[in-house]
């Protein structure tokens, strides 16, 4: 069964303090995977994409890495700021035949961020 | 603001009812993509159009039902709604089948 795993569930941190958060996914045949961030109430917002070969993607702060042999990735912010209080999914493609793509959702990890 | 539209923001309506979301994908953007979020859930696919044609099918229930139409946008029809069935609709859309998906600000629905 396609699933992605995300951890931790929640996560709080001091402001100006870095982070990082997991994603182990078992879907096959792997196409691409992106991290998200969503504001509560509102829709995601991409962040990044990977594909196969590629092992690191930066956006700014975020930095999200890809070990495709072990299928972990990982969402690493820097210096967080408050406005990074928000969920962050990470959302893994598998390509599903006839020119189709799914994607399989992780539950996200929601962090908060603290002055 | 992402570029991608979605009609009504909120829906209040009663079990047994029908409703139509609707959503207006990034101008270029030719596939279209149907999310369902409850309270505190992930979010779930529920169906992909790209341009016109079902491309993906995900968790939709046979109660659910989208199309495509030739401009573009979309409809996601939820028929003898349920409880359950409350939850905030994301549409999304994307220039290519694979490409970064644009989000809508949603519907919030509540079926009382």
């Amino acid at each position: 069964k396609n699933q992605v795993e995300q951890s931790p569930q929640s996560l709080i941190i001091l402001e100006g303090k870095n982070c990082t958060l997991q994603c182990n996914y078992t879907v096959s045949p792997f196409s691409n995977l992106r991290w998200y961030k969503q504001d509560t109430g509102r829709g995601p917002v991409s962040l990044t994409i990977m594909t196969f070969s590629e092992n690191t993607k930066s956006n700014g702060r975020y930095t999200a890495t890809l070990d495709a042999d072990t299928k972990q990735s990982s969402l690493h912010i820097t210096a967080s700021q408050l406005s990074d209080s928000a969920s962050y999914i990470c959302v893994v493609s598998l390509y599903s035949g006839a020119g189709s793509y799914q994607l399989t959702f992780g539950k996200g990890t929601k962090l908060s961020v603290i002055p | 603001d992402s570029g991608v539209t979605q009609t009504p923001k909120h829906l209040i309506t009663a079990t047994g009812q029908r409703v139509t979301l609707r959503c207006s994908p990034r101008s270029g953007d030719l596939s279209v993509y149907w999310y369902q979020q409850s309270l505190d859930q992930g979010l779930q696919f529920l169906i992909q159009y790209y341009n016109g044609e079902e491309r993906a099918k995900g968790n939709i229930l046979e109660r659910f039902s989208a199309q495509q139409f030739p401009d573009l946008h979309s409809e996601l029809n939820l028929s003898s709604l349920e409880l359950g069935d409350s939850a905030l609709y994301f549409c999304a859309s994307s220039v290519e089948r694979q490409g970064t998906q644009y989000f809508g600000p949603g519907t919030r629905l509540l079926v009382l």
